[in-house]
């Protein structure tokens, strides 16, 4: 239950597409939904958040899209850079955010 | 900036020693610091949360006298790993609570630690 599951494991964009990354969970107790993004040999670092009780949330280029009945949420990088090939990983965490839960994570590569 | 510095990034031991990484976070007096561990290709597994001035929480499954972990300071954990072996060898990456409620985590940088 406390399983965040991600799609899809890799992800070919051709530069200025939409990339875009899914991830579904059970726990209804979740209560924040953040996206990291990770570079090879350094630690993830924070992209974008949401909370539950909003069904889209906007930063620049990327967008969270959150269905709360589906328990499903998706990250949206409009206009793929190839300086944002990296490894997202979603994540969700209840009360409070001390324990994350991660996705499997999905390799992203913008290609020119 | 930076809000959690790890150090060292990198390190090779031999099998038998023990290694430890500092872990210190450089915006916030953090009572709670939190270890992950993530193998190639893999995603981050918690292994436990530092809690400053007392024993540390491990999660099911950690070997809590092989992953020792110590929260001496509201800026500084350190997680030794014990008599390394081959199998210790991973990317191990600490991370802070930017604030209270449902604020972000802000991760280090990760140490690759080698073990040969």
């Amino acid at each position: 239950q406390q399983q965040v599951k991600q799609s899809p494991q890799s992800l070919i964009v051709q530069k200025g597409g939409i990339s875009i990354i899914n991830c579904a969970y059970e726990n209804t107790a979740f209560d924040y939904f953040p996206w990291y993004q990770q570079f090879p040999g350094k630690g993830p670092a924070l992209l974008i958040a949401i909370r539950p009780d909003v069904s889209e949330k906007k930063e620049g280029r990327f967008t969270i899209s959150f269905n709360k009945s589906a328990k499903q949420f998706s990250l949206h990088i409009m206009d793929s850079q190839p300086g944002d090939s990296a490894t997202y990983f979603c994540a969700a965490t209840t009360g409070g955010g001390n324990k994350l839960t991660f996705g499997t994570g999905t390799q992203l590569k913008v290609e020119l | 900036g930076a809000v959690v510095s790890q150090h060292p990034s990198r390190v090779i031991c031999k099998s038998g020693t023990s290694v430890k990484i500092e872990c210190r976070s450089l915006d916030f007096q953090a009572t709670t610091m939190f270890w992950y561990r993530q193998f190639p290709k893999q995603s981050l597994m918690l292994m436990a949360t530092s809690n400053e001035g007392s024993k540390a929480t491990y999660e099911q499954g950690v070997e809590k006298d092989k992953f020792l972990i110590n929260h001496a300071s509201l800026t500084l954990s350190t997680l030794t790993v014990t008599s390394a072996h081959p199998e210790d060898s991973s990317f191990y990456i600490c991370s802070i609570k930017g604030g209270v409620g449902n604020s972000p985590l802000h991760f280090g940088n990760g140490t690759r630690l080698t073990v040969t």
